[in-house]
């Protein structure tokens, strides 16, 4: 069975930094792309990096560039997303996913950032 | 960016009636157009790919159809948890992008 498990999340002021996990379990992680996606409070889905299979490559959407740094631990089967000078806009559900093609194959249940003063 | 239009925000419709969820893009994405489906408290799940693929366990009532810039979602019969949230979304170009949702509901 496929699981995506996500923590880290919590509340952080503005500016502050925040480090999201993902543990994978159930396909070969080590051979997929995987992206985060985040989704604010009654909102729609979007977008925010991927990572490429061995980590060698990695896309930012352009708000979060310079901020936010993706990475993987393929002997853990561990995504990391290091999230810096956060700001009120970066509150939201944050998914890690399993990519394939471009599209989002399987889904963690979310981890809830919020920043807040 | 691509930027993708859905249509109607909501829709309001009885269990056994057909839906039809409309997503337009901004210019063309070729196939490249998934669709997911979002309950509430839960994460999207993939429906739909590359225009007209259905994702493994999802049932015959789920098509896809369209290309370029215009494309539909359509459920033949509604079930009762068919009702939720539903995002196109695009890989042509980055980033990826989503449509807003449509919302199916029960009238």
């Amino acid at each position: 069975e496929v699981q995506l498990v996500e923590s880290g999340g919590g509340l952080v002021q503005p500016g502050g930094s925040l480090r999201l996990s993902c543990a994978v379990s159930g396909f070969t992680f080590s051979n997929s792309w995987m992206s985060w996606v985040r989704q604010a409070p009654g909102k729609g889905l979007e977008w925010v990096a991927n990572i490429k299979e061995d980590g060698s490559e990695k896309v930012y959407v352009d708000s979060v560039k310079g901020r936010f740094t993706f990475s993987r631990d393929n002997a853990k089967n561990s995504l990391f997303l290091q999230m810096n000078s956060l700001r009120a806009e970066d509150t939201a559900v944050y998914y890690c996913a399993r990519e394939g093609g471009g599209y989002f194959w399987s889904w963690g249940q979310g981890t809830l950032v919020t920043v807040s003063p | 960016e691509i930027v993708l239009t859905q249509s109607p925000a909501t829709l309001s419709l009885s269990p056994g009636e057909r839906a039809t969820l409309s997503c337009r893009a901004s210019q063309s994405v070729s196939s490249s157009l998934a669709w997911y489906q979002q309950k509430p408290g839960q994460a999207p799940r993939l429906l739909i790919y590359d225009t007209s693929n259905r994702a493994t366990g999802i049932p015959a009532r789920f098509s896809g159809s369209g290309s370029g810039t215009d494309f539909t979602l359509t459920i033949s019969s509604l079930e009762p948890e068919d009702f939720a949230v539903y995002y196109c979304q695009q890989c042509t170009n980055w980033p990826r992008t989503f449509g807003q949702g449509t919302k199916v509901e029960i009238k």
